[in-house]
């Protein structure tokens, strides 16, 4: 695709329900990243992967979380158990290779737990 | 832990006037990296700056880099109302894989 594309824009949940967030990368880009980000406030990694490494899980809050990636493409990022502090925005990127590479950002997921 | 701070965190000036945003950081790093966010969605590259560079230009930016100092900073200048947005410096610190954001500087630009 052109861009970078996050579904869906919004999501409204409930307390304790799981949802999932998915992420369409730019098409022979190799690295993608999750980010999340709380109202006001900087970019918090969450993952990263790249082509079949094993993926850096580093930043993931607690194992309610968790992303899958197939092959060089789609992402989909699940959160279990959804709390009141998991609402923030949650935004997906790319770049073709880890290093001095730009990262094409999507529009992100805004989602709200009530 | 955030590995890079902006300073200030908010910054209004009038149209025409120059805008400089600094970012610290922690750790050495491969390059600095600034993006630019509007309306609290996807974030857009403006430039990067490896860290063998000493300053870099892009239209109406400037970027500067000291590595003993671990700054960086962001001058935009003649600034338009359009320039609003929140600024955040990202950095590649060697030894990890994915790029660490800083909390961002609110700039406002009025016309």
């Amino acid at each position: 695709g052109a861009g970078v594309s996050q579904s869906p824009s919004n999501k409204v949940t409930e307390k304790g329900k799981d949802v999932e967030l998915r992420c369409d990368p730019i098409s022979g880009h190799t690295a993608l990243y999750w980010y999340r980000q709380r109202l006001g406030q900087g970019l918090e990694f969450l993952i990263y992967f790249q082509g079949n490494s094993a993926p850096d899980k580093s930043g993931l809050p607690s194992d309610r979380f968790s992303a899958e990636r197939t092959g060089e493409s789609v992402s989909t990022l699940t959160i279990q158990r959804t709390q009141q502090e998991d609402s923030a925005v949650y935004l997906c990127a790319s770049s073709l290779v880890r290093g001095d590479e730009k990262l094409f950002f999507g529009s992100g997921t805004q989602l709200s737990v009530l | 832990s955030q590995q890079g701070e902006e300073d200030p965190q908010a910054l209004s000036i009038q149209e025409g006037e120059n805008a400089t945003m600094n970012c610290s950081y922690k750790t050495s790093i491969n390059n600095l990296q600034w993006y630019r966010q509007n309306s609290g969605r996807g974030l857009v590259h403006l430039i990067l700056i490896r860290s063998n560079e000493r300053e870099k230009h892009s239209g109406r930016l400037r970027v500067t880099l000291d590595t003993s100092k671990k700054s960086s900073s962001l001058l935009i200048t003649a600034s338009r109302a359009a320039d609003t947005a929140s600024y955040f410096c990202a950095t590649d610190p060697t030894g990890r894989r994915a790029l660490t954001f800083g909390s961002g500087t609110r700039l406002q630009v009025q016309p």
